[in-house]
């Protein structure tokens, strides 16, 4: 049970590349969660997907495109990347139910040049 | 709109000592509260979960207390460790289902 992973970890960009951040979690989760994180911030959602076959906007979805693949996975793509979106993201599962907690990955530290 | 602070934004304390972490909400209307743990460079683990209902909760040297009405929570570390040193971040499940995140408490315990 390796929980929630994402891929990569690490992942230097220059400006107006694309990429595809992976996420994936073996818990039977329905929701899924894309968060970034910034110095001296909370977390902020970016992207959220309540169950499969479902996506929603967060905080902070400017410039983010997500994909839930399938039960299991959900990917977050820049599709031309921008210094302001250096940071670290994470991915976060979490079972059906209101009261249940999220569960996260390592993360990805993401630096745009 | 909800928002979530932690006060102080770091801590530095001697082995040993019992400590309180702070933890403020804005709207009381919350279905939870979670207290995590960051270390540098790593995920964030869950270290408690508080429900609305509840007044506080335990594991092992941890406590966590929520005060709804007021908007507080405090986790408390006893007998703390250097093990202990990382980052302690807050988050409130609020009204719209979603966690609203402090920006943490940066903790450091000297040996």
């Amino acid at each position: 049970n390796a929980g929630v992973t994402q891929t990569p970890k690490f992942q230097v960009l220059k400006t107006g590349q694309s990429m595809t951040l992976q996420c994936a979690q073996d818990m039977n989760h329905n929701s899924m969660y894309w968060y970034r994180q910034d110095p001296g911030m909370g977390l902020r959602l970016i992207y959220y997907s309540a169950s499969e076959g479902t996506t929603d906007k967060g905080e902070v979805p400017n410039g983010y495109n997500v994909s839930r693949l399938n039960k299991r996975e959900f990917s977050l793509r820049l599709e031309s990347a921008a210094p302001s979106q250096t940071s670290v993201y994470f991915c976060a599962s979490r079972a059906a139910g209101s009261y249940n907690e999220q569960f996260f990955g390592p993360g990805t530290r993401l630096t745009v040049l | 709109k909800q928002e979530v602070t932690q006060i102080p934004a770091a801590l530095s304390v001697p082995e040993g000592e019992n400590l309180v972490l702070n933890c403020s909400f804005t709207d009381s209307a919350i279905y939870n509260l979670q207290w995590f743990r960051q270390d540098p460079g790593k995920g964030l683990t869950s270290l408690l979960l508080i429900q609305s209902s509840q007044r506080e909760q335990t594991s092992g040297r941890l406590n966590a207390s929520l005060d709804k009405s007021s908007g507080r929570s405090t986790l408390y570390i006893a007998a703390s460790q250097p093990g202990d040193s990382a980052t302690y971040l807050c988050a409130v499940r609020d009204s719209n289902y979603q966690l609203i995140w402090g920006a943490g408490t940066k903790l450091i315990i000297k040996p």
